[in-house]
């Protein structure tokens, strides 16, 4: 079955510090992979996506994420945290022949910057 | 450029009550969908079009009907709510048949049903 992990709940880190927000996935095929990011009673907001070639892709508000094609991961990562970060982040992954072009969807990360 | 819309922002349902929740957008974009958002389960799409009078079910279909008279309007219809469909729903867009297009979505209904 196609699938989006997203294994922490909740993340915790300090202003100024390096945050991460893991996410695995299992699909059949190349897939696209995409993180967004979703502040309180608000739609979601598109942060980045992979499609295809450099690994490391860069996205809004100074994000960016790395694919690691052998460990089927997709972590989001900044390398200094603002309190203006602190929001519910999902990782998603469209499996490439999907004709419905559907989003596969993690159950979500809530980041909490604390001052 | 308003981007995807959604009304109403609220509503609350008696078990068994119709309504429709409204959606458009005005990027022109060929592609639009529902997605509903349950605690713990991220979202999981209902329905979705790919183009004026075209519609297909997604991963849970089942109480909810769609149509698509126009490229900007892609209305979800719940036919008989019931408590199970108490979630948040999500209509998004993409502009068309690239699987690497991004969706955008709306504000989101949060949707009640006692």
């Amino acid at each position: 079955a196609q699938s989006v992990a997203q294994p922490e709940d909740q993340v915790n880190v300090a202003e100024g510090n390096p945050l991460t927000v893991k996410c695995t996935y299992s699909v059949s095929g190349n897939p696209y992979l995409f993180w967004y990011v979703q502040y309180p009673n608000r739609g979601l907001q598109f942060l980045l996506k992979y499609i295809t070639g450099d690994n490391l892709v860069k996205g809004s508000y100074g994000f960016e994420a790395e694919f690691n094609k052998s460990q089927t991961s997709f972590h989001l990562k900044k390398p200094s945290a603002l309190v203006s970060d602190s929001a519910l982040y999902f990782c998603a992954v469209r499996p490439w022949m999907d004709s419905s072009y559907k989003l596969i969807f993690g159950s979500g990360t809530r980041l909490l910057v604390r001052p | 450029n308003a981007g995807v819309t959604q009304t109403p922002k609220f509503q609350v349902l008696k078990t068994g009550q119709s309504m429709t929740l409204q959606c458009a957008q005005d990027m022109n974009h060929e592609y639009m969908s529902w997605y509903r958002q349950d605690p713990g389960m991220g979202l999981r799409l209902i329905h979705y079009s790919v183009g004026a009078g075209i519609t297909d079910q997604g991963e849970v279909p089942n109480g909810y009907n769609v149509s698509r008279s126009t490229t900007e309007d892609f209305p979800l219809r719940l036919l008989s709510a019931a408590p199970s469909q108490t979630s948040v729903y999500f209509c998004a867009s993409k502009r068309g048949s690239g699987g690497a297009d991004t969706q955008y979505f709306g504000p989101g209904t949060r949707l009640t049903v006692l």
